[in-house]
């Protein structure tokens, strides 16, 4: 695709559900990443893909948070056992490489739990 | 890690005039700073970026300026308009250890017609 593609693009879920978010990054794109945006704040790192390299896990705040990406493609953020602090904007973003090049985000997954 | 620290948090200027946003970072490794622009509702954009062999690099109304003694970085628009209202996010990213862009805390921008 064009861009960066994220879903869904919201979700409400139950406290102490499962939930699965998706990103579709750009074609080509060996980096990836995923970062947390609550209300009003700024950008939280969470996990960090490139390449086939092993992934950066050192932003996931808890055991809870888990993400996957096969190969150069889609990846899968998922929260076990949701909590309302969970609550947040979920942002993906892909790059041609790691390092000094351009990220381009997607439109993020608005995740409310209830 | 890295740690990247923005200022001000908000910022009222009037349309036509200058608008300064200043970050910075902890980590000398850091070579890649980035500025993000967020619309409500959609994800950040880039509008600038600049690396660490240069000091200043400018596009059309918006210009960056790095000073790695320092360890600051700053976005600077000039002749504001009221579509430049949003919020405005730096980064940094170094070649080593976490690759991933580290985000100071954003700044809001308000620029009154």
């Amino acid at each position: 695709g064009a861009g960066v593609s994220q879903s869904p693009s919201n979700k409400v879920t139950e406290k102490g559900k499962d939930v699965e978010l998706r990103c579709d990054p750009i074609s080509g794109h060996t980096a990836l990443y995923w970062y947390r945006q609550r209300l009003g704040q700024g950008l939280e790192f969470l996990i960090y893909f490139q390449g086939n390299s092993a992934p950066d896990k050192s932003g996931l705040p808890s055991d809870r948070f888990s993400a996957e990406r096969t190969g150069e493609s889609v990846s899968t953020l998922t929260i076990q056992r949701t909590q309302q602090e969970d609550s947040a904007v979920y942002l993906c973003a892909s790059s041609l490489s790691g390092g000094g090049t351009e990220a381009f985000f997607g439109q993020g997954t608005r995740l409310t739990v209830v | 890690g890295e740690n990247v620290e923005q200022h001000p948090s908000t910022l009222s200027v009037q349309e036509g005039d200058s608008a300064v946003i200043k970050c910075t970072y902890s980590d000398s490794a850091s070579n890649y700073f980035p500025w993000y622009k967020q619309e409500l509702g959609k994800g950040p954009q880039l509008i600038i970026d600049i690396r660490s062999n240069v000091g200043e690099k400018k596009d059309q109304r918006i210009a960056v300026t790095l000073n790695k003694t320092a360890k600051h970085f700053s976005l600077h628009i000039t002749e504001t308009q009221p579509e430049d209202s949003a919020v405005y996010f730096c980064a940094a990213r170094g070649d080593t250890g976490r690759r991933a862009l580290t985000f100071g805390s954003g700044t809001r921008l308000q620029v009154q017609p």
